[in-house]
């Protein structure tokens, strides 16, 4: 049971343009969504978060985008740098009375050309 | 600040031969995570420790797998014995104490089970 979805596993986008991964969850009790990005041989980092009580979280060329009703998020990077090159993992968990315990999707990965 | 520690960073076993992962949190994190990444999958949470206790260990298989975490800081987990399906990247992860502290992972240990 796959509750946390990317549908796609490869992005690729031009430098300087906008890069949209998205991500789908079905479990209407996850409250917390994360973004991870991930180099080869390295683990996971922390990239950016939303809670659900908000619909839209911004850090620097990173904005996250939660549409509950569609039980859909989505992470934007504007614009788009060939360091951006990487897999990309969306997370979600309840922080309500819960350990924390992260579901994360399959990963895509992005690949931002010069 | 020391980010968190894996050994060894490969390993190559044979099926049913065991093996050992070790992990070092970063100082003063609580909370402790063994992560089974397969490829083309995200990271699964295997087991959660707060301090030497476990939170979660609802997708550990406990007849072929073990882990403990002495004294509250480093941690072990063991395959015993492997399957080639166990072939995988275990990634460890630490967060400082409540659910929904960011998690900061190492590198992970690459397991090939031939």
């Amino acid at each position: 049971d796959q509750q946390v979805k990317q549908n796609s596993p490869s992005l690729s986008v031009q430098e300087g343009r906008i890069s949209i991964l998205n991500c789908d969850y079905t479990n209407s009790m996850f409250d917390y969504f994360l973004w991870y990005k991930k180099y080869p041989a390295e683990g996971p980092t922390f990239l950016i978060s939303i809670s659900s009580i908000k619909d839209k979280n911004e850090d620097g060329r990173f904005t996250v985008f939660l549409n509950k009703s569609a039980k859909h998020l989505s992470l934007h990077i504007v614009p788009s740098q060939p360091g951006d090159s990487a897999v990309y993992f969306c997370a979600a968990s309840r922080r309500t009375g819960n350990t924390g315990k992260l579901i994360f999707g399959q990963g895509t990965t992005l690949q931002v050309k010069p | 600040e020391a980010g968190v520690a894996q050994s060894p960073r490969y390993k190559i076993i044979e099926k049913r031969q065991s093996v050992a992962f070790w992990c070092n949190p970063i100082s003063g994190h609580a909370t402790l995570y063994w992560y089974q990444q397969i490829l083309g999958q995200g990271p699964k949470l295997l087991i959660q420790f707060q301090n030497n206790g476990v939170v979660d260990d609802s997708q550990l298989p406990k007849d072929r797998f073990s882990a403990e975490r002495l004294k509250g800081v480093d941690s072990t987990l063991k395959i015993q014995p492997a399957k080639l399906e166990d072939s995988a990247v275990y990634l460890c992860a630490s967060s400082l104490r409540n659910p929904g502290d960011e998690q900061f992972f190492g590198p992970g240990t690459r397991l090939t089970v031939l």
